[in-house]
């Protein structure tokens, strides 16, 4: 079946412009997960939704940040204002339920942000 | 709160050599830990997870880790290297703070020699 997909797979940007990443998780997944990979920070949490409870935003680097998912499905990651070092790769993972640790996480292919 | 340490950010292997990544973790609590492998241009892609079942865990394409509480380590290994194995492998542990989320290492890139 059709895995993770993430777009634009590239996204340059001028800095100061709000930018918009697109998450489709895989059919039936109910948890959705971002995460962002830069040189410096290697592979970091950002956000997590599950089901209809309240998202987990214990990652997000600063309030320029945000993410919402409707209806359960598609989820979208808005950074406004966007600095040179939210230069990384966005990835997004999605699992089954979410609520067993001994879920895998499915990712996608990322999108590679680059701010000029 | 949970971390991971992988030793080396680069290790190289010629072909057909044994694999040897090293993973260690801290923990106050029983840990789930995994092994992703991230290819050129693509997502991660998982390798194998502990969730106590077993200290020995097979994984996909050869691989194989053990979960050795006493030092608190999750090295994983594969016996004989293939050119195809070259790419970049994160251990990683489930945070149990709520969210299941992840926590990783710094990944190690593993280069294999013809």
């Amino acid at each position: 079946g059709a895995g993770v997909s993430q777009s634009p797979s590239n996204k340059v940007t001028e800095k100061g412009k709000d930018v918009e990443l697109r998450c489709d998780p895989i059919s039936g997944h109910t948890a959705l997960y971002w995460y962002r990979q830069s040189l410096g920070q290697g592979l970091e949490f950002l956000i997590y939704f599950q089901g209809n409870s309240a998202p987990d935003k214990s990652g997000l680097p600063s309030d320029r940040f945000s993410a919402e998912r409707t209806g359960g499905s598609v989820s979208t990651l808005t950074i406004q204002r966007t600095q040179q070092e939210d230069s990384a790769v966005y990835l997004c993972a999605s699992s089954l339920m979410g609520s067993t640790i001994q879920e895998t996480q499915y990712f996608g292919p990322g999108t590679r942000l680059l701010v000029l | 709160a949970q971390s991971v340490t992988q030793l080396g950010s680069h290790v190289s292997v010629s072909e057909g050599a044994l694999v040897l990544l090293r993973c260690n973790y801290s923990s106050s609590v029983p840990p789930y830990l995994f092994w992703y492998v991230q290819y050129p241009n693509q997502g991660l892609q998982l390798l194998l997870k502990y969730t106590s079942a077993a200290t020995l865990v097979k994984g996909i394409n050869g691989f194989e880790a053990e979960f050795k509480k006493s030092e608190t380590s999750f090295h994983l290994t594969k016996p004989s290297a293939h050119m195809s194995d070259a790419a970049e492998y994160f251990c990683a542990v489930s945070d149990l703070r709520g969210a299941q989320k992840l926590v990783f290492g710094q990944g190690t890139r593993l280069t294999i020699n013809p």
